[in-house]
């Protein structure tokens, strides 16, 4: 069946420092990605998302390229700040039809420090 | 703009008794979900609904029960608590089936059975 792999965290980062959060999938055929994001006491935000390969997304200065090589959808941003703490979660919706569910990691918590 | 909104959002029950939680949408979406995050597990969905009177398992619906008569409307019950079931509960929404279409969540019931 289709899974999600996300990096383990947590991760902390200095404020301006570069941010990678990998994310590789497990599916058949083209299945659609997101990244979501939870902010503590929050549900999950859609930050961004591809739906084909080589598709980018981008939201808020976050970037995530749809790699069908490499099974891969990694986040990035190019420059933290301390309002980017949050639970990062990669997912994954099947390309079979009737399959609806989103496939989700595990999350990774990302800590950013002034 | 409303969007999805969950109640309540914190809830402690005892072993053995029912307990309902509520999903309530604004945008007419014709599919809903419920997921449940627990630590280690990232979310996991339990029940999802294509529209009024239609609904369907997830990977793990044991001890839940659904109903959606409306389409804005979809509880959550538990019939019989176990402390297993303590969790925070997501519901989500999503304009139509497939791939293309990303999932919007509410803010969660934080749910403890004692």
């Amino acid at each position: 069946g289709d899974s999600v792999t996300q990096m383990e965290g947590p991760v902390t980062l200095s404020e301006e420092a570069f941010l990678t959060i990998n994310c590789t999938y497990t599916a058949t055929g083209y299945p659609s990605l997101f990244w979501y994001v939870q902010y503590p006491g929050e549900g999950l935000q859609l930050l961004l998302k591809a739906t084909k390969a080589d598709d980018k997304g981008s939201n808020k200065g976050f970037e995530a390229t749809y790699r069908k090589e490499t099974t891969s959808f990694h986040l990035e941003k190019g420059s933290v700040q301390v309002s980017d703490s949050a639970v990062y979660f990669c997912a994954l919706r099947g390309a079979n039809f009737g399959n609806e569910k989103l496939t989700f990691g595990t999350g990774t918590r990302l800590t950013i420090i002034p | 703009d409303a969007g999805i909104t969950q109640s309540p959002r914190y809830k402690i029950t005892e072993t053995g008794r029912q307990v309902t939680l509520m999903c309530h949408q604004t945008w007419s979406h014709s599919y809903m979900f419920w997921y449940r995050q627990d630590l280690g597990h990232g979310l996991r969905l339990i029940y999802y609904s294509a529209a009024a009177d239609i609904t369907d398992k997830g990977e793990v619906p044991d001890g839940y029960v659904v109903s959606r008569s409306k389409t804005e409307n979809f509880p959550l019950t538990l019939e019989s608590a176990t402390r297993s079931q303590t969790s925070v509960y997501f519901c989500a929404s999503s304009k139509d089936r497939g791939r293309m279409w990303a999932q919007h969540f509410g803010d969660g019931t934080r749910l403890s059975i004692l």
